[in-house]
């Protein structure tokens, strides 16, 4: 059961320009938004949150965007940097579910110099 | 502050045999996770610890198991190993202090090579 879906395995963009990474899920219940970026060889790193009752966070140069209603998660990155390049996952958590986190399958996003 | 740590790095064994995983949590914290990645099912859940017990497990047989001593270190288990337990298999902690959400720092993980 796909609860979560991250329909472009891959991204290219130039640096500087804008960077939109797409989630779409199913389950309503989800009350935690996140995103995680994943280096070779590393752990995945949290990069930014939101919770169900807002729509918008934004962290530097990082936004979050929840949409409700179209069960869609979005990330964008401006400018982006070529730090930047990595796979990036969204991930979702229920308050009900402890700390359990359902991950989206990722976004491998390269940031072209 | 020190980082999750895992051991061992990588590892290699054959159909059948078993092992054992460990974790180190941040100091302090007291919920440790395990999730396996394979490149095709992506991140997916085994289970949650937290003061010993197991609070949550996802959707793995039962030849994956877990445990949490009293210093919140973990260590999972999988037995008979099967050529699709082949994975990285990754250990995240958090202080889970309840109510909102609880940041999840994550290991580097354990590459297991079953052949």
């Amino acid at each position: 059961d796909q609860q979560v879906k991250q329909n472009s395995p891959s991204l290219s963009v130039q640096e500087g320009r804008i960077s939109i990474l797409n989630c779409d899920y199913t389950n309503s219940m989800f009350d935690y938004f996140l995103w995680y970026k994943k280096y070779p060889a590393e752990g995945p790193t949290f990069l930014i949150s939101i919770s169900s009752i807002k729509d918008k966070n934004e962290d530097g140069r990082f936004t979050v965007f929840l949409n409700k209603s179209a069960k869609h998660l979005s990330l964008h990155i401006v400018p982006s940097q070529p730090g930047d390049s990595a796979v990036y996952f969204c991930a979702f958590q229920s308050n009900f579910g402890n700390e359990k986190l359902t991950f989206g399958t990722g976004t491998r996003l390269t940031i072209i110099p | 502050k020190a980082g999750v740590t895992q051991t061992p790095r990588y590892l290699i064994k054959t159909r059948g045999q078993q092992v054992t995983l460990s974790c180190s949590p941040i100091s302090g914290h007291r919920s440790v996770s395990w999730y396996q990645q394979t490149p095709g099912q992506g991140l997916q859940f085994l289970f949650e610890y937290f003061s010993e017990t197991q609070r949550n497990k996802g959707n793995f047989p039962g030849r994956f198991s877990g445990r949490q001593f009293s210093n919140s270190r973990s260590e999972m288990n999988v037995s008979t190993l099967e050529l699709g337990d082949s994975a990285l298999y990754l250990c995240a902690s958090s202080l889970n202090t309840g109510g909102s959400y609880n940041e999840q720092f994550f290991g580097p993980g354990t590459r297991l090579t079953v052949l």
